[in-house]
């Protein structure tokens, strides 16, 4: 089966400060790898994937992601953050038509 | 535009007492799950169902049963709730191959 592991759950920077969540996993199989994000009481919404082709991939809201497969990673970065980033952000992996998710990194943006 | 709605959005039982979770989805998903989010645990899949009539164990399947309906519904019961199953429940579905997950909104259960 597969797992994901998410370091630094806690994080706190400043506005304008870049960001950088690290998500490594395990499989056997061809992944399709995923962010969510949270925002405080609301349901996981979908922030990236990655299925093949390009490993840098782009997703909403100015959040970008690289896979590389040799790691097992597949890390979120934004260069910029902005308070409405606060949330709590989930590295997931689809393996058998299920997803693995990490346990979180739960991000504050202090204005 | 629906996407995944869960019913109800909070709820409050005591210890040995029953309750089902309801889903719905309205954009034709064949899988539907249902995941439970704990502090510092992220969310673990409790049962899934890749399509109408069949249903398959998660990472944390004890003390719950599904049923998936029909197509577009997919219940979670609890036949005797305990503490321990305090936490906020989220159903989702997909449809096939590598498209995402839908998210409802969660359902908040208390077990007193």
């Amino acid at each position: 089966a597969q797992s994901v592991s998410q370091h630094n759950h806690h994080v706190i920077l400043s506005e304008a400060a870049s960001l950088e969540l690290g998500c490594n996993y395990s499989y056997g199989g061809t992944v399709n790898l995923f962010w969510y994000v949270q925002y405080p009481g609301q349901h996981l919404q979908l922030l990236l994937k990655y299925f093949s082709g390009d490993p840098l991939v782009k997703g909403i809201k100015g959040f970008e992601a690289e896979f590389i497969k040799s790691k097992f990673s597949f890390n979120l970065r934004k260069p910029s953050v902005q308070w409405s980033d606060t949330a709590e952000y989930f590295c997931a992996v689809k393996g058998n038509n299920r997803l693995a998710f990490g346990k979180g990194n739960q991000v504050v943006v202090i204005p | 535009n629906a996407g995944v709605t869960q019913t109800p959005k909070f709820q409050v039982l005591k210890t040995g007492q029953s309750m089902t979770l309801q889903c719905a989805q309205d954009m034709n998903h064949n899988s539907m799950y249902w995941y439970r989010q704990d502090p510092g645990m992220g969310l673990r899949l409790i049962y899934y169902s890749a399509s109408e009539g069949t249903t398959d164990k998660g990472e944390v399947p004890n003390g719950y049963n599904v049923s998936r309906l029909n197509k577009r519904e997919f219940s979670l019961r609890l036949e005797s709730a305990a503490p321990s199953q305090t936490s906020v429940y989220f159903c989702a579905s997909n449809g096939q191959g590598l498209e995402p997950q839908h998210f409802g909104d969660g359902t908040r259960l208390s077990i007193l």
